[in-house]
C-alpha cells in the first residue's frame, strides 16, 4: 500500500490558463474520488468514479471542470480558463468495497493558486 | 445546504483528559458515519466509523457516539494526547444515491501538554 499519489503539490497559474491534476490511487481501490476544500471548511465533493465510470458530479461543478479515469485506474482533474475562485486544495480520494461502508484514502492534495 | 454540521470550528484540552467533539447532520439517508484527522499538509486520515445499526464504536483511546433519533453523533478521545491535536473532521454516507462521503467543516483541536 503506497497511498494515494498527487501531482503537483503546488501549481500557481494566471487566470484564464487550464490546469490539470493527476491522481494516482490505491492500486487495488476501484473507487475514485475529487474533493475540494478551502480555508477553514471541510472536503467538498465533485466527482467520484466506480472503475472508468464516472457516477457522479457535484452541481459545484462547472462545465470548465471535468474529470477523467482511463482504464479505470489513475485520474486527471483539468481546470478550464481558471477562475481566482477556483484557488483551493484539490483532493483525490481512494476507496475499495462494494457498499457504503469503505473509508476513503486521502492523497495530500494539489494546492492551486490563481493570481 | 450543510448536511454535516460541526458548530465548534476550535476544542482546548489538557492532556490527560477526555476531547469530545460533536457532529450534527440533517439527511436521514445517511447510515455510515465517519471521522477523519488531518495535520497540516497532509491529507485527511481516516480514524473511525459507525454504522446506523449501532450506537457506539470503540477503537482503542477512540469511541464514536450515534444518537439517530437527535441525529447527533460524537468522538470522544481517552486520555488525550498532545499528539491528537490536529483538526477533527466528522463526515457521512448515504445508503442509496451514491457512495459519495459529505464532509463537516471541521474542529481543530489542541490538547495542552
Amino acid at each position: 500500500d503506497t497511498g494515494v499519489s498527487q501531482d503537483p503539490r503546488h501549481k500557481i497559474t494566471k487566470r484564464g490558463q487550464n490546469v490539470t491534476f493527476r491522481c494516482d490511487p490505491i492500486s487495488e481501490h476501484n473507487r475514485l474520488y475529487w474533493y475540494r476544500q478551502t480555508l477553514g471548511q471541510g472536503p467538498e465533493f465533485l466527482t467520484y468514479f466506480q472503475n472508468e465510470a464516472q457516477l457522479e458530479k457535484s452541481r459545484l461543478l462547472s462545465d470548465r471542470f471535468s474529470a477523467e479515469r482511463p482504464k479505470g485506474s489513475f485520474s486527471t482533474l483539468e481546470i478550464q480558463r481558471t477562475e481566482q475562485g477556483d484557488s483551493a486544495m484539490y483532493l483525490c480520494a481512494s476507496s475499495y468495497g462494494q457498499g457504503v461502508d469503505s473509508p476513503l484514502h486521502f492523497g495530500n492534495g494539489t494546492r492551486l493558486t490563481v493570481t | 445546504d450543510q448536511q454535516v454540521k460541526q458548530n465548534s470550528p476550535s476544542l482546548s484540552v489538557q492532556e490527560g483528559r477526555i476531547s469530545i467533539l460533536n457532529c450534527d447532520y440533517t439527511n436521514s439517508m445517511f447510515d455510515y458515519f465517519l471521522w477523519y484527522k488531518k495535520y497540516p499538509a497532509e491529507g485527511p486520515t481516516f480514524l473511525i466509523s459507525i454504522s446506523s445499526i449501532k450506537d457506539k464504536n470503540e477503537d482503542g483511546r477512540f469511541t464514536v457516539f450515534l444518537n439517530k433519533s437527535a441525529k447527533h453523533l460524537s468522538l470522544h478521545i481517552v486520555p488525550s494526547q498532545p499528539g491528537d491535536s490536529a483538526v477533527y473532521f466528522c463526515a457521512a454516507s448515504p445508503s442509496r444515491g451514491g457512495f459519495k462521503t459529505i464532509f463537516g467543516a471541521g474542529t481543530r483541536l489542541f490538547v495542552k501538554a
